[in-house]
């Protein structure tokens, strides 16, 4: 049973463009919402985390937004390029839990 | 600064032969865990060890090994191959345990025959 769900499978973007991908999950012990990024033939790498205290996080050009109460939260990636060209994970854990639960991918190709 | 350093990067193995997935990390992190990654599946952790001397099982256990004599290096085994296990491995460590940036290796392409 897939404990974070992830969409879209795919997605190709043009570049400039706004690239997003969602999230949704059914564990309310969840706390812990991170974002990695994988390129081909490379491990996931972490891109950007938030906690449920806040609703939006913004690093440069990505932004996480949640949403508490509907257990859903989202990757948005703004002014989208090539080189963002890569799969994305989402997962969830908790504080102190020993397992990153990771949705099934996003790959994400962006079009000069 | 090398990080997690999995070796070898690519294996081929006979249904019913054994190996050993090496994992070394230079970070002096405590918390190191073994993934597999699938098409369509993510990724799901196999083992996992909060320290020197200690390991649990993770998701999906069967069929897999581990040990953790030293805080640098977690061996994963493949007692004996099964077609299902062909995947791509991904070991990670990170300081501890939930809230914390999780660093991985760069992967281990296993294929069983």
């Amino acid at each position: 049973q897939q404990q974070v769900k992830q969409s879209p499978q795919s997605l190709i973007v043009q570049k400039g463009g706004i690239s997003i991908i969602n999230c949704a999950y059914e564990n309310t012990a969840f706390d812990y919402f991170p974002w990695y990024q994988q390129f081909p033939g490379k491990g996931p790498a972490l891109l950007i985390a938030i906690r449920p205290d806040v609703s939006e996080k913004k690093e440069g050009r990505f932004t996480i937004s949640f949403n508490k109460s509907a257990k859903q939260f989202s990757l948005h990636i703004m002014d989208s390029q090539p080189g963002d060209s890569a799969t994305y994970f989402c997962a969830a854990s908790r504080r102190g839990a020993n397992n990153l639960f990771f949705g099934t991918g996003t790959r994400l190709t962006v079009i000069p | 600064n090398a990080g997690v350093t999995q070796t070898p990067k690519f294996q081929v193995l006979k249904t019913g032969q054994s190996m050993t997935l090496q994992c070394a990390q230079d970070m002096n992190h405590e918390y190191m865990s073994w993934y597999r990654q699938d098409p369509g599946m993510g990724l799901r952790l196999i083992h996992y060890s909060v320290g020197a001397g200690i390991t649990d099982q993770g998701e999906v256990p069967n069929g897999y090994n581990v040990s953790r004599s030293t805080t640098e290096d977690f061996p994963l085994r493949l007692l004996s191959a099964a077609p299902s296990q062909t995947s791509v491995y991904f070991c990670a460590s990170s300081y501890g345990q939930g809230w914390t940036e999780a660093f991985f290796g760069q992967g281990t392409r296993l294929t069983v025959v």
